[in-house]
């Protein structure tokens, strides 16, 4: 058991270049989201979903794709990147979005520099 | 709508000392509450949660924390730091406007000093 696995876990891209970020999850939970972490800003909500073919924006969605075509996958695709997008992003999943106790799990992480 | 405030970005503690990490939450109805650790280059994992019943929550590695209704607070202790805990804290409720996704905190660095 896995649980949440990121690729790559370092990225540098040039300012206008395209990137997908990848996150899997073999939990076979519902829910699952992306955050970007900037320093004193705390984890910010991106883009989620409640299942496969499902999707939606959180608080800042912009510059930012995403499509969740399986359970278990949820890419994040910046399609041209700016120094603004630089951060470390994280995938999250949980069982459910709809029970308030929901636990949620983390990956490790993808660190990004836009230059 | 529901948000938190974490007061203080940097605590640092004496090994042995106790540790204690604050955590404000504002919301309309009955919060719930829970504190994330992340250790250094990894991604957060679940301390504790507050969810209904008993206002001292117990978590892992030795913290707890204490849900006080009438201070809006949920802060985060632990009676002696160890140089283990060193990391960023995240406290977070959960928004219960249709689905209960996380709003977290800006975070708290733990330091702590030998």
């Amino acid at each position: 058991n896995a649980g949440v696995t990121q690729t790559p876990k370092f990225q540098v891209l040039k300012t206008g270049q395209s990137m997908t970020l990848q996150c899997a999850q073999d939990m076979n939970h519902e829910y699952m989201s992306w955050y970007r972490q900037d320093p004193g800003m705390g984890l910010r909500l991106i883009h989620y979903s409640v299942g496969a073919g499902i999707t939606d924006q959180g608080e800042v969605p912009n510059g930012y794709n995403v499509s969740r075509s399986t359970t278990e996958d949820f890419p994040l695709r910046l399609l041209l990147a700016a120094p603004s997008q630089t951060s470390v992003y994280f995938c999250a999943s949980s069982y459910s979005i709809y029970t308030p106790y929901n636990e949620q799990f983390f990956g490790p992480g993808t660190r990004l520099t836009v230059l | 709508a529901q948000s938190v405030t974490q007061l203080g970005s940097h605590v640092s503690v004496s090994e042995g000392a106790l540790v204690l990490l604050r955590c404000n939450y504002s919301s309309s109805v009955p919060p719930y509450l829970f504190w994330y650790v992340q250790y250094p280059n990894q991604g957060l994992q679940l301390l504790l949660k507050y969810t209904t019943g008993a206002t001292l929550v117990k978590g892992i590695n030795g913290f707890e924390a204490e849900f006080k209704k009438s201070e809006t607070s949920f802060h985060l202790t632990k009676p002696s730091a160890h140089m283990s805990d060193a990391a960023e804290y995240f406290c977070a409720v959960s928004d219960q406007s249709g689905t209960y996704k996380y709003i977290f905190g800006t975070g708290t660095r733990l330091k702590v000093l030998a």
